[in-house]
């Protein structure tokens, strides 16, 4: 069974960075064709996707926010990790990770989201 | 930047036929593969079509998918309606490697 789950803080200050990190079971990291993505959803808006990472270590950015993102994989814990730097308020979203079995195809299954607020 | 357009939302009667669209913005939406995922409220994502027209397992056959080259469009038909399709649903494809998804459609069955 695959599993994935995001953990974090709940609440950033503007200005600050966010650090997220996507634990996950049942695969590896490390298979051919195999990449973990982040996606956010603000309340009541729509999914956007942030970043992805693939098994050669690959990386892909969203271009609007490629500036402000870094991800990074670590295979022997079973965890991928994303930063997000200069938080605002508009950051306010539910964060996923989800697997990607191969590129550039389908994202599942997806963890259960972890809402992070930017406020002061 | 490719963008996926759909409506902002459709309703039907239980047991007819809906059908949602997704337009990519240019280039060739059958250049990379069309997904369409599920999302109930306060729940996550979950996918009811992969790989243009693909049903994961565990997923009815009243869900299918295609494409239409000459709309630049993807299409999500649900037919015999139930009130537990209720959700909202999103497209995704991929541009120049890039993840990309639509803005979402929000199916009400009544």
């Amino acid at each position: 069974q695959i599993t994935l789950k995001e953990s974090g803080p709940t609440l950033v200050k503007p200005t600050q960075t966010l650090t997220l990190t996507c634990t996950f079971s049942g695969f590896s990291l490390s298979t051919s064709g195999v990449g973990v993505g982040w996606i956010r959803q603000p309340p009541g808006k729509a999914l956007e996707w942030l970043a992805l990472i693939y098994w050669d270590d690959d990386k892909r950015y969203s271009p609007s926010l490629k500036s402000r993102l870094t991800i990074t994989k670590d295979t022997s814990k079973n965890q991928v990790v994303l930063t997000m730097t200069n938080m605002d308020p508009v950051d306010t979203a539910t964060y996923y990770c989800a697997l990607t079995p191969t590129i550039f195809n389908w994202f599942d299954p997806w963890g259960q989201g972890t809402l992070v607020t930017v406020s002061s | 930047n490719f963008m996926l357009t759909q409506p902002h939302s459709v309703s039907e009667s239980p047991g007819k036929t809906v059908t949602i669209s997704c337009t990519g913005s240019s280039g060739s939406i059958a250049s990379n593969y069309v997904q369409w995922y599920q999302q109930r409220p306060g729940s996550a994502p979950t996918t009811v079509i992969y790989e243009d027209n693909q049903r994961p397992s565990g997923v009815p056959d009243r869900f299918s998918g295609s494409i239409d080259s000459s709309s630049n469009s993807a299409s999500l038909t649900i037919s015999g309606l139930k009130t537990e399709d209720e959700a909202d649903y999103y497209c995704q494809s991929y541009d120049s490697s890039n993840a990309v998804f639509g803005g979402g459609t929000q199916l009400t069955v009544l």
